[in-house]
């Protein structure tokens, strides 16, 4: 059972354009955190939002965590092609561990 | 700064053998786990350690045994591996609190 539901899980837009990744859970989390992989790589830690309400921003890059803790999302404004990835979220439950979401593939068209 | 090392980077294995996924970090983390990662599923975590001596299991357990002896280490073990164990397998560590998350390069691993 995958307890945090990512979507879209394929993503292929042009250059300019903006975007919004969702990742959703019926679960409540103790903080929730954004990674992207690159092939070959582990992942690397984008960012971590704990407060419900609580929005975060990195460049481009806006990280919002849901009110109630169990919904978070990603929007990119003017992607380029450098913000090609995998997107992960993860979320931090009540006993400590951290599970991942199924991804998001984003491809970003010059 | 070597931070999280796992060995061997990439193996092959035969039905029924088993092996030892290493991992190792410099940090003083205490917190260590083990994810699987397969096309289309993200990262499954495997086990999962709070400090020496002391390991759960996470999702996707059933194959795998884990013990931590010491803080660096926490290594992975395949007892008799099978054709669906074949998947690249990350080591991440991280300290108390809502610290990050560190992940290692992972290791390739095809069971054949």
């Amino acid at each position: 059972t995958q307890l945090l539901e990512q979507s879209p899980q394929f993503l292929s837009i042009q250059e300019g354009e903006n975007l919004t990744v969702y990742c959703n859970s019926s679960s409540v989390f103790s903080s929730l955190q954004w990674y992207r992989q690159e092939p070959g790589e582990g992942p690397v830690l984008l960012v971590t939002v704990v407060t419900g309400g609580e929005v975060k921003k990195l460049k481009r890059l806006t990280f919002q965590f849901g009110d109630a803790r169990k919904d978070s999302s990603l929007h990119i404004t003017a992607a380029q092609p450098g913000d090609t990835g995998l997107y992960l979220c993860a979320g931090e439950r009540g006993d400590d561990k951290i599970i991942f979401g199924k991804g998001t593939r984003l491809h970003i068209l010059p | 700064n070597a931070g999280v090392t796992q060995t061997p980077k990439f193996q092959v294995l035969k039905t029924g053998q088993s092996m030892t996924l290493q991992c190792a970090q410099d940090m003083n983390h205490e917190y260590m786990s083990w994810y699987r990662q397969d096309p289309g599923m993200g990262l499954r975590l495997i086990h999962y350690s709070v400090g020496a001596g002391i390991t759960d299991q996470g999702e996707v357990p059933n194959g795998y045994n884990v013990s931590r002896s010491t803080t660096e280490d926490f290594p992975l073990r395949l007892l008799s591996a099978a054709p669906s164990q074949t998947s690249v397998y990350f080591c991440a560590t991280r300290g108390y609190g809502n610290q990050p998350q560190h992940f290692g390069d992972g290791t390739r691993l095809s069971i054949l």
